[in-house]
């Protein structure tokens, strides 16, 4: 079955504890960005890549690492996190072409 | 600055009772906008892409229209499941026709009550 998974899907951590959200998705797909939604606030973009070692910063970047090795996997990396980092995130692909992007079912995390 | 704005940001419609959503974007040379559906608990869910004014697409009850500074999202007699958040977004410019940087707009909640 085609489909981007996220791993964990719940996360509760403590200030400053380094953490990384997993996101793979099994179609092949070039392009990959990972999201934050807030309420109020809707979806704001934090980084994408294009390919395999092409990444790039979306509007929210700050606070946030990415990495793509491989084509599959794009996983977002907080080097120490922080209470207004509490999110619902969200990783999402896209095959090159296709302005289509599927969606994870989401990480929800919570920083205390 | 919102490069995308949505309104209403939340609506109650009767089953049967047709609306129109809106999203109106301030990106200069459009390159694409698409609509999203997501359920609570969910990621979103493709709809549509629109890439230039006068452009228009269907699927079931819902038809995307899209003009120089706006697109709108009509429902044609609504049904309870039609319930969801949709969400609008467009593509930066400067990125061209590939998927780059996307602003999403805060979305429109939409309730549809039998």
């Amino acid at each position: 079955e085609a489909q981007v998974t996220q791993n964990p899907r719940y996360l509760i951590t403590v200030t400053g504890k380094k953490l990384t959200v997993t996101c793979s998705q099994n179609m092949n797909h070039e392009y990959m960005s990972w999201y934050r939604q807030d309420p109020g606030l809707g979806l704001r973009q934090i980084y994408y890549s294009m390919n395999v070692e092409v990444t790039d910063k979306g509007d929210v970047p700050e606070g946030y690492k990415v990495s793509r090795k491989e084509k599959r996997n794009f996983p977002l990396i907080l080097e120490s996190p922080s209470p207004n980092q509490t999110s619902l995130y969200f990783c999402a692909s896209s095959p090159s072409g296709k302005n289509i992007q599927y969606f994870g079912a989401g990480t929800r995390l919570s920083v205390l | 600055e919102d490069q995308v704005t949505q309104s209403p940001e939340a609506l109650r419609l009767q089953e049967g009772e047709s609306s129109s959503l809106n999203c109106s974007y301030t990106v200069s040379g459009l390159r694409g906008l698409f609509w999203y559906r997501q359920d609570p608990g969910k990621g979103p869910e493709f709809l549509f892409t629109l890439y230039s004014a006068g452009e228009e697409k269907e699927k079931e009850r819902l038809k995307a229209t899209l003009t120089k500074k706006e697109s709108f999202l009509h429902i044609t007699a609504p049904k309870p499941e039609d319930s969801a958040t949709y969400l609008c977004a467009v593509q930066d410019p400067d990125r061209g026709s590939t998927l780059g940087r996307l602003y999403f707009g805060r979305g429109t909640q939409l309730t549809v009550w039998p």
